[in-house]
């Protein structure tokens, strides 16, 4: 089975534009989550979708949000970069939010 | 209280050695227990998962976990320089409904 893809890996911004990153979960698995991971803070929660529906959120401000489509493919968007924005952004898939989640490689995104 | 907390290490064992990584954490509705380990510049890996009190063995690995102690372990046997990493402890809560993770031990195995 294919892992998690992530797309794009690198992303260099400037503060004030916005961005979309994509994630595809493994295949069958309907629960995608995304986290931001930084030095500073670890690994923080920003949403989970499940069947094109977000069924939890992270405390992150109104700036970052997501969908996800019925093929269970998912994105993230973040509008109004900020430079703390910038971070290692992860998706991971599960059968369900209970189960084991698998992480995808990753989008580094730099806010300059 | 942190709501999963973790020793930050670095964890120094030789090469052959027992690692033993320890994480508690708070809310005790937690459900499901998870290890990954993130090797530097990457993306974390899950090696182990836990749902039951008492020991699960996978290889070389073995998850512990206490619910009445609030704690979970993870202890790698034949400790090898490629276990070098930093591992996170992972936690689900069924009443939020998402994955909480501890900052990560970074272990570093001396050959």
């Amino acid at each position: 089975k294919a892992g998690v893809t992530q797309t794009p890996r690198y992303l260099i911004k400037t503060r004030g534009q916005q961005v979309t990153l994509s994630c595809s979960p493994i295949s069958g698995h309907r629960s995608v989550s995304w986290y931001q991971q930084t030095p500073g803070q670890g690994l923080q929660f920003l949403f989970e979708y499940f069947s094109e529906t977000q069924r939890n959120k992270g405390n992150f401000p109104g700036r970052f949000s997501g969908r996800q489509f019925s093929n269970s493919r998912s994105e993230m968007n973040v509008s109004t970069l900020e430079l703390g924005d910038s971070a290692l952004y992860l998706c991971a898939s599960s059968s369900d939010r209970a189960n084991e989640q698998f992480f995808g490689p990753g989008t580094r995104l730099t806010v300059l | 209280q942190k709501e999963v907390e973790q020793n930050s290490g670095p964890l120094s064992v030789p090469e052959g050695a027992i690692a033993s990584l320890n994480c508690t954490y708070s809310d005790r509705g937690s459900q499901s227990f998870f290890w990954y380990r993130q090797y530097s510049g990457k993306s974390p890996e899950l090696i182990m998962s836990i749902y039951s009190n008492g020991d699960k063995e996978d290889g070389r690995f073995t998850a512990q976990l206490n619910k009445a102690s609030q704690y979970v372990s993870l202890l790698i046997r034949d400790s090898q320089p490629s276990d070098s990493a930093t591992y996170l402890c992972a936690v689900y809560r069924g009443s939020q409904g998402n994955l909480i993770f501890g900052k990560g031990t970074k272990l570093s195995v001396k050959p």
